[in-house]
């Protein structure tokens, strides 16, 4: 969608790399999210950021790291990577923690072999 | 914690069917709830949301009730599409959380055929 994007969209790396996800927003939201969609489990939220430099943990979150210096940018690690990371990643924004649903990017699927 | 429970998948039917799809959920307090959509190669989008008890949402002719007594918010659509084909998530936002996040079902895939 037009005021969030994903990059890179596709990636394959091998195992023990460090990979880094990048997830842009042009709406000046204050909260941001990186879920990972799996078969079976849905989404499940790894972290999130309610400001620069303010972040936090979801539930799945062992083997990654976030960082949020500015605004629109918050980036999303994998400090070395595993076959268990393979997924689609999605980022979510939203204005405000009240009821308006969160926008998400298109995803960005990776692969680790 | 807080969940959401959505009825296995694929659901498929033909066009100008009658669409259910059950979702319940478990959660402290009064949770706010949403459907969102998932076309193929795409990211979610809000497909429409409820935020008290006995609302309905309703968007492109799906429609959802907030029932409290039942902890459900099931998606319905009274004449389906080949276009409607894609997973439908439900999911939650309570605020007894401390903080805004939302916590999805496993997702329903809808498969429409003509």
């Amino acid at each position: 969608d037009a005021g969030i994007t994903q990059s890179p969209r596709h990636k394959v790396t091998e195992t023990g790399t460090p990979v880094t996800l990048r997830c842009h927003q042009t709406e000046n939201h204050r909260y941001m999210y990186w879920y990972r969609q799996d078969p079976g489990h849905g989404l499940r939220l790894i972290h999130y950021s309610y400001g620069v430099k303010d972040t936090d943990k979801g539930e799945v979150s062992d083997g990654y790291s976030v960082s949020r210096s500015k605004t629109e940018d918050f980036l999303l690690t994998l400090e070395s990577a595993t076959s268990s990371q393979t997924s689609v990643y999605f980022c979510a924004i939203s204005e405000l923690q009240g009821d308006y649903g969160y926008t998400f990017g298109s995803g960005t699927r990776l692969t680790v072999v | 914690g807080d969940s959401v429970t959505q009825m296995e998948g694929p659901v498929t039917l033909s066009e100008e069917a009658f669409l259910t799809i059950n979702c319940t959920y478990t959660a402290t307090g009064y949770p706010s709830l949403f459907w969102y959509v998932q076309y193929p190669g795409e990211g979610l989008q809000l497909l429409l949301k409820a935020t008290k008890a006995d609302d309905k949402g309703s968007n492109k002719g799906f429609e959802a009730t907030y029932r409290k007594e039942t902890t459900s918010f099931h998606l319905e659509k009274g004449s389906v599409q080949v276009s409607d084909s894609a997973v439908y998530f439900c999911a939650l936002r309570s605020l007894n959380t401390g903080f805004q996040k939302l916590v999805f079902g496993t997702g329903t895939r809808l498969l429409v055929s003509p």
